[in-house]
């Protein structure tokens, strides 16, 4: 099983800054993603992305506000542009070989003030 | 991929079996369940899934309909430690979008 690692874990920003969340993966993955929990809530699928090319955004989601990058098989941020209260949420990577079972990071706990 | 339905809470003693259900009526031959758990503060954990045939690991049992439109999950023994929000999802593991779409799921309290 893939272990991924998660920085920052938690943070504290003010509204109308942005915050790059970055996911790393202890071994190569076919597939990574950037999910979003908002309180009490499920999670929901902000993008695929993509190594080498643009991430894929679920319907809701635009690159402007969740700008993504890949660099390699390991490795991937998501970025939280021009931050408001509504930002507020756990926002969590996931990594998966290809047909095998997806692993998750601990989630990145993100506060907007 | 197919949309999957469980019951939004359910309760379970401390040593007994916990059996979760899930249905997912529109399922199709070629895609697989999978189960998930999230325990508060931490992030998705995998579970078990399964195609047609039942399964089985350390951690539980997986119980699939001969029509595959609906199956259960089993904690054999529950624990404190089991109480967590668990997750159905249908989807086509060989996908190359192999994306999970979560659902709201069961949140399930083991009670002493």
């Amino acid at each position: 099983s893939a272990v991924i690692s998660q920085k920052p874990s938690r943070d504290i920003c003010q509204r109308g800054t942005s915050l790059t969340i970055q996911c790393q993966v202890d071994s190569q993955v076919t597939m990574m993603f950037w999910y979003r929990q908002q309180p009490g809530q499920s999670l929901t699928l902000i993008a695929t992305a993509n190594q080498g090319s643009e991430a894929t955004y679920e319907s809701g989601f635009v690159i402007d506000k969740f700008p993504i990058s890949r660099p390699n098989l390991t490795f991937s941020t998501l970025t939280v542009s021009n931050m408001s209260p509504e930002d507020s949420s756990i926002y969590l990577c996931s990594a998966r070989q290809f047909t095998e079972e997806a692993f998750f990071g601990q989630g990145t706990r993100l506060t907007v003030v | 991929d197919a949309k999957t339905t469980q019951p939004p809470s359910m309760d379970c003693a401390e040593g007994r079996a916990a059996n979760l259900p899930c249905n997912h009526s529109t399922i199709s031959g070629n895609e697989y369940v999978y189960w998930y758990r999230q325990i508060h503060s931490q992030g998705p954990q995998y579970i078990i899934h399964g195609l047609k045939n039942n399964e089985t690991n350390e951690m539980a049992s997986l119980i699939i309909t001969e029509d595959r439109k609906s199956s259960t999950l089993i904690l054999p023994h529950a624990t404190l430690r089991d109480t967590a929000v668990y997750y159905c999802i249908v989807f086509l593991g060989s996908s190359n979008t192999g994306k999970l779409i979560f659902g709201q799921g069961t949140t399930l309290q083991v009670k002493p």
